[in-house]
C-alpha cells in the first residue's frame, strides 16, 4: 500500500504566483486534512474534510482553499503565494467516526515562497 | 486553541536510559495521540489514549493521561539510537471534534 501520498515534494514559488498541493491516499479513509509546520510551531491545521464533497477550515485557513471530490484526493490550493507560507506541508488522513483512530501522515512538500 | 505543549522542548540521553516526554494542554478532550517524527518525514503514530483510560503501554512505551491535571506524558524505556526523533502529542477535543490539535513537540537525541 502507498498510504498517504503528497506530490510535489519541494517547490519554489515567487510571490504573488498560485500552485496546488497534491494529496492522495488508498486506504478509503473518509478523514482528510492538511497541516503546515513551521519551526518551534508544531503542526497547524489548515483545513480538513470528513467525506467527499464536504470540508471545513482549521485554524489557520487564509491564503488556502480546498476541495473534495474524490474520496481519494484531496488538493490544498494557495490562491496568490506570499513569503509568510513558506513552511513544510503535510496531508493526513484518517477514519472518522465516534471512534478515535489514528492519522496517516505523507511525507511533506516543502514550500518556499520567495 | 488547546494546542498541547511538550516539555521538555529537547532532550539528550545515553542508549539503555529511559526517556520522558509531557504534553499539556488547554480544553476537554476525547483523545490524545502521540506521534514520532524523524528528519525530513512524516508523522509516524505511535499510541492513542482516550479520555476514559489512564495508562496505556506499547512495547517500549507507555503513556499515561491525568485529565484533571489536563496532561500526559510519553515514557520510552531502554532507548535506542534509533528512537532519536521528534516527538508530538495531538488532541481531538470534546468540543472540537475532527480537529486535531498538536503541540511544538520535544526533540530526542539518544548517543550511542
Amino acid at each position: 500500500n502507498a498510504g498517504v501520498t503528497q506530490t510535489p515534494k519541494f517547490q519554489v514559488l515567487k510571490t504573488g504566483q498560485s500552485m496546488t498541493l497534491q494529496c492522495a491516499q488508498d486506504m478509503n479513509h473518509e478523514y482528510m486534512s492538511w497541516y503546515r509546520q513551521d519551526p518551534g510551531m508544531g503542526l497547524r491545521l489548515i483545513h480538513y474534510s470528513v467525506g467527499a464533497g464536504i470540508t471545513d477550515q482549521g485554524e489557520v485557513p487564509n491564503g488556502y482553499n480546498v476541495s473534495r471530490s474524490t474520496t481519494e484526493d484531496f488538493p490544498l490550493r494557495l490562491l496568490s503565494a506570499a513569503p509568510s507560507q513558506t513552511s513544510v506541508y503535510f496531508c493526513a488522513s484518517g477514519v472518522t467516526g465516534a471512534v478515535a483512530s489514528p492519522l496517516h501522515f505523507g511525507n511533506g512538500t516543502r514550500l518556499t515562497v520567495t | 486553541s488547546q494546542q498541547g505543549e511538550e516539555d521538555p522542548q529537547a532532550l539528550s540521553i545515553q542508549e539503555g536510559e529511559n526517556a520522558t516526554m509531557n504534553c499539556s494542554y488547554k480544553t476537554s478532550i476525547n483523545n490524545l495521540q502521540w506521534y514520532r517524527q524523524n528528519s525530513g518525514r512524516g508523522l509516524v503514530h505511535l499510541i492513542l489514549i482516550r479520555s476514559n483510560e489512564r495508562e496505556k503501554h506499547s512495547g517500549r512505551l507507555r503513556v499515561t493521561l491525568d485529565t484533571s491535571k489536563k496532561s500526559s506524558s510519553l515514557l520510552i524505556t531502554a532507548s535506542r539510537a534509533a528512537d532519536t526523533a521528534s516527538y508530538f502529542c495531538a488532541t481531538e477535543g470534546v468540543y472540537n471534534f475532527n480537529k486535531f490539535y498538536f503541540g511544538s513537540g520535544t526533540k530526542l537525541n539518544v548517543k550511542p
